[in-house]
Formats: structure tokens, C-alpha cells, sequence
């Protein structure tokens, strides 16, 4: 167990829906990273937030969108599903900024179904 | 741009030992993560390499060339609970982890 939770664990949806995930990160971390895999894709970065803030943007989707709350919890935000959206989307968290030496942690991820 | 590249499967013994491989190529190179993943679970974390070199842990080693653009994780005294995926992914300047596609490692008997 990472520390780090997800919910919900199964998400089935229909396409043109929008859903939220959402993750807690480890006591103390203050950054969140949101990731997509795919069975052809592999692990995708997605978006960092640290402390509120986003603090770096990879292969995101003008569709989905996230945010970090005060308390750290960050939620992803996804719209307009398509069935290319089927995925596992997974939440990290590291202590700080990012970088190196600074350890991601992952959660148990949501698997999402668009049917 | 960012290329991580790895063998799709691998099948090793019970006892020996494996050397999954992995080349790289990234702007603003900043360190090179090994990560463990069962299937459905979430990736859980090995080694980290930046400088040139190896790294042992227990059973598990991870070496890396920043010249090369290389890198391998050798897992020794394989268990069966050792099948798994491994994920190669390269840190960049912006802080940025770039996964290669895993290496899916089966164990026989």
C-alpha cells in the first residue's frame, strides 16, 4: 500500500459523458501527477500539480482538465468520453517539486470503460 | 522528443538470472527510473541511476550510461513472484517521466 488512494477503483461510462477521478495523495506530498495506460499506449505523463499549482503539462487532452485543492487532493476531470478514452488512469505523489530524488508513489489507479 | 525503447517480453528460469535493457532518448536528461508493474496494479518503484554506474539493491541492479543513452536492470535469483512488467522512464529537465512501453518478464519453473 502506497499511501496514496483512488477513487472510484471501476468506472463504465458511456461515450459523450464526463466523469470525475479523484486521488489523496500521501500524507505530506505536495505534488500530484495524473497518468493514462492504455493497453497500446503504455503509461502516459497526463499533469503535475505541487501545492496547488500545475507545475508541468504532457500528452493532456483539451477534454480532460485537473485541479489541486487546498487540502492536496487533486481531481481529474474528463468530458466528451470517446472509447479511446478506456484506460487506467493513475494518480502519483512525491514529496516535493519533482525531480530525481524525489520518488513517485502510485495509486491503485481507476480503471475507466467507455462503452 | 522523448524515445524510450525496451523488449516487449522476456521469459527467464526460476534461479538465474535476467538483464532487461533499455535505450533512451530525451532532451535534458536528469535520470533514468526502473518501475515494477503486476498486471492490473500500480507501478511500485525500484532504482534510480543519474550518474554513470551501478546500482545494486538486494537482488536487483540497475546500471546506466548517460553517453550511451543506456540502461539495464538486472534481477538475480529470479522468483516467480518476479513476473511481472518493468518499466523503463526517462526524467527530463522540465521534470517530466517518460515510460517506455514495460518489458513483460515471465518466470518458469
Amino acid at each position: 500500500d502506497s499511501g496514496v488512494t483512488q477513487t472510484p477503483k471501476h468506472l463504465i461510462t458511456a461515450t459523450g459523458q464526463r466523469v470525475t477521478l479523484r486521488c489523496s495523495p500521501r500524507s505530506g506530498d505536495l505534488s500530484v501527477y495524473w497518468y493514462q495506460q492504455s493497453l497500446d499506449q503504455g503509461l502516459q505523463f497526463l499533469i503535475q500539480y505541487y501545492n496547488g499549482e500545475e507545475r508541468a503539462k504532457g500528452n493532456i487532452l483539451e477534454r480532460f482538465s485537473a485541479q489541486q485543492f487546498p487540502d492536496l487532493h487533486s481531481e481529474l476531470n474528463l468530458s466528451s468520453l470517446e472509447l479511446g478514452d478506456s484506460a487506467l488512469y493513475f494518480c502519483a505523489s512525491s514529496p516535493r517539486m519533482g525531480g530525481g530524488h524525489d520518488e513517485q508513489f502510485f495509486g491503485p489507479g481507476t480503471r475507466l470503460t467507455v462503452l | 522528443g522523448q524515445n524510450i525503447d525496451q523488449p516487449t517480453e522476456m521469459t527467464a528460469t526460476e534461479g538465474a538470472i535476467v538483464q532487461i535493457n533499455c535505450t533512451y532518448q530525451t532532451s535534458g536528461f536528469n535520470g533514468l527510473f526502473w518501475y515494477q508493474q503486476h498486471a492490473g496494479e500500480a507501478p511500485t518503484f525500484l532504482s534510480y541511476n543519474v550518474l554513470d554506474g551501478l546500482e545494486e539493491k538486494g537482488r536487483f541492479s540497475s546500471f546506466l550510461s548517460r553517453s550511451k543513452g543506456y540502461s539495464y536492470l538486472l534481477l538475480k535469483e529470479l522468483q516467480m513472484k518476479d513476473s511481472a512488467s518493468y518499466l523503463c522512464a526517462a526524467l527530463n529537465a522540465g521534470n517530466m517521466l517518460t515510460f517506455g512501453g514495460g518489458t513483460r518478464l515471465m518466470v518458469k519453473p
